[in-house]
C-alpha cells in the first residue's frame, strides 16, 4: 500500500512564525503535491514538484515555498505566517506519466495561525 | 483557467441510487476524476474518465460526457458508510488536478 505521512497532525503558531510542513511518500512516486483546502473551496493546489529539486507553483503559491532535496520528501514552507493560512493542508504523490490523475493523500497537518 | 461545479450538498437513504453532478470548464482537459473523503479522512480516488461513457467499479459508476463538459458519479445500493464528501477533478494543463468544491453525501437509515 501506498504510504503518504505528514509531520504533524495538529499544528498551532503565532503570526510571523515561520512554519515547515513536512511530507514524506514511501512508493518512489515521482510527482508530489501540497494542496490546502479550506470548507466550500474544495482543495486547492499550492506547489508541485515532478523530480528532486524541481517545483512548479500551482493556483495558490503566494505567502508559501516548497523545497524537495530527496525523491520521498516534500516540504512546505511558510515563510510568516498569517491568519488567513490557517487550513488544513494536504500532501499528495503520484506516479509519472499519464497517471497524475491518482493522487494518494497524507492524513493533512490542521494548521491554526493565531 | 479551470472551474468546477458541484452540489455542496446530497442526502440520501440507505438502499437507494444517488448521482452526483459536476460540471466543468477548463482550458485543457484530459480526463475527469473522482475522489472520497470521509470527515477526518485523507481523500481516496473513486475513478477516473478519460472516454466519453460509463465506467463502473463495484456499487459506484462513473460517467463522463466531453462534450457537455459534464460527469456524475453515481452510487448504487447506498450503505451508511458512503456518507463522505466527494469531489470531481479535471486533469487539466500541465497534467494537474483541480477540484471541485466538494458534495457533502448525507446517507440516513
Amino acid at each position: 500500500d501506498v504510504k503518504v505521512t505528514q509531520s504533524s497532525r495538529y499544528l498551532v503558531k503565532r503570526t510571523g512564525e515561520k512554519v515547515f510542513l513536512e511530507c514524506v511518500q514511501d512508493m518512489d512516486h515521482e510527482n508530489m503535491f501540497w494542496y490546502r483546502q479550506d470548507p466550500g473551496l474544495g482543495l486547492r493546489l499550492i506547489y508541485f514538484s515532478y523530480d528532486v529539486k524541481m517545483k512548479e507553483k500551482g493556483d495558490i503559491p503566494e505567502g508559501y515555498s516548497v523545497s524537495r532535496e530527496k525523491k520521498e520528501r516534500f516540504s512546505l514552507i511558510l515563510e510568516s505566517a498569517s491568519t488567513n493560512q490557517t487550513s488544513m493542508y494536504l500532501c499528495a504523490s503520484s506516479s509519472s506519466g499519464g497517471a497524475t490523475y491518482e493522487q494518494y493523500f497524507g492524513p493533512g497537518t490542521r494548521l491554526t495561525v493565531t | 483557467g479551470q472551474s468546477l461545479e458541484q452540489p455542496s450538498e446530497v442526502t440520501a437513504v440507505e438502499g437507494a441510487i444517488v448521482q452526483i453532478n459536476c460540471t466543468y470548464q477548463t482550458s485543457g482537459f484530459y480526463g475527469l476524476s473522482w475522489y472520497q473523503q470521509h470527515d477526518g479522512g485523507a481523500p481516496t480516488f473513486l475513478s477516473y474518465n478519460a472516454l466519453d461513457g460509463l465506467e463502473e467499479t463495484g456499487r459506484f459508476s462513473s460517467f463522463l460526457s466531453r462534450s457537455d463538459s459534464y460527469g456524475y458519479l453515481l452510487l448504487q445500493e447506498l450503505q451508511m458508510k458512503d456518507s463522505a464528501s466527494y469531489f470531481c477533478a479535471v486533469s487539466g494543463a500541465g497534467n494537474m488536478l483541480t477540484f471541485g468544491g466538494g458534495t457533502r453525501l448525507m446517507v440516513k437509515p
